[in-house]
């Protein structure tokens, strides 16, 4: 079956510092990526959507200049936490879907932890 | 604009027992319908879907049947495992918003020996 990967898994940084998370989609080309944000047992919250050669679409509320995300191939997106606050703790979780399948089903990634401090 | 709305957890069950979440939708057009399993420290898995009325999603026992009158697709398990503990998202795709996951809040699922 198709495989996300992010990396790191965990990461732990000082306020005001940069922090990159990369997605990849492993057995298959992802034209389109996604990016969700998890709190505390609740839902996921989609942050942006990631086209490979072009600019993401963020959604409303989102700060583009806060979370930026890079799209350079089909197999790689990343999301880039600019000067990190605590309040920006969370798990970060993509998704790819399979630009060669007729579905629209989304692979998640396991999901990256990051802890502010 | 689309929402899935799932029964309010958390749920917990003893082994053996019947499971049923329920989840309903609100869509425009013909939706795909999802369920993923999120086991703790870990990502989104998809446990099943259905791409059109009346299509039954399965997998490792459990079932969803995609209901367009009642707008439904409620999941069902009928013995239920520990190793099921996990939380059960129920999402949508398509309507309005082709490509997008629309999730339901989640709802917890803890399965006692």
């Amino acid at each position: 079956g198709a495989v996300v990967s992010q990396h790191p898994s965990w990461v732990i940084c000082k306020s005001g510092t940069s922090v990159k998370i990369e997605c990849r989609s492993l057995d298959f080309q992802a034209t389109t990526m996604f990016w969700y944000r998890q709190f505390p047992k609740q839902s996921l919250m989609l942050m942006a959507t990631s086209n490979e050669g072009s600019k993401a679409t963020y959604e409303q509320g989102v700060e583009k200049d806060k979370f930026l995300i890079n799209h350079a191939s089909l197999t790689l997106s990343t999301l880039t936490v600019t000067s990190a606050h605590p309040e920006d703790s969370s798990f970060y979780i993509c998704s790819a879907r399979d630009g060669g399948s007729r579905t629209d089903t989304q692979y998640f990634g396991p999901g990256t932890r990051l802890t502010v401090l | 604009g689309n929402s899935v709305t799932q029964m309010e957890g958390p749920v917990t069950l003893s082994e053996e027992a019947f499971l049923t979440i329920n989840c309903t939708y609100t869509a425009t057009g013909y939706p795909s319908l999802f369920w993923y399993v999120q086991y703790p420290g870990e990502g989104l898995q998809l446990l099943l879907k259905a791409t059109k009325a009346d299509d039954k999603g399965s997998n490792k026992g459990f079932e969803a049947t995609y209901r367009k009158e009642t707008t439904s697709f409620h999941l069902e398990k009928g013995s239920v495992q520990v190793s099921d503990s996990a939380v059960y998202f129920c999402a949508l795709s398509g309507g309005t918003s082709y490509g997008k996951l629309t999730f339901g809040q989640g709802t917890i699922l803890t399965v006692h020996p």
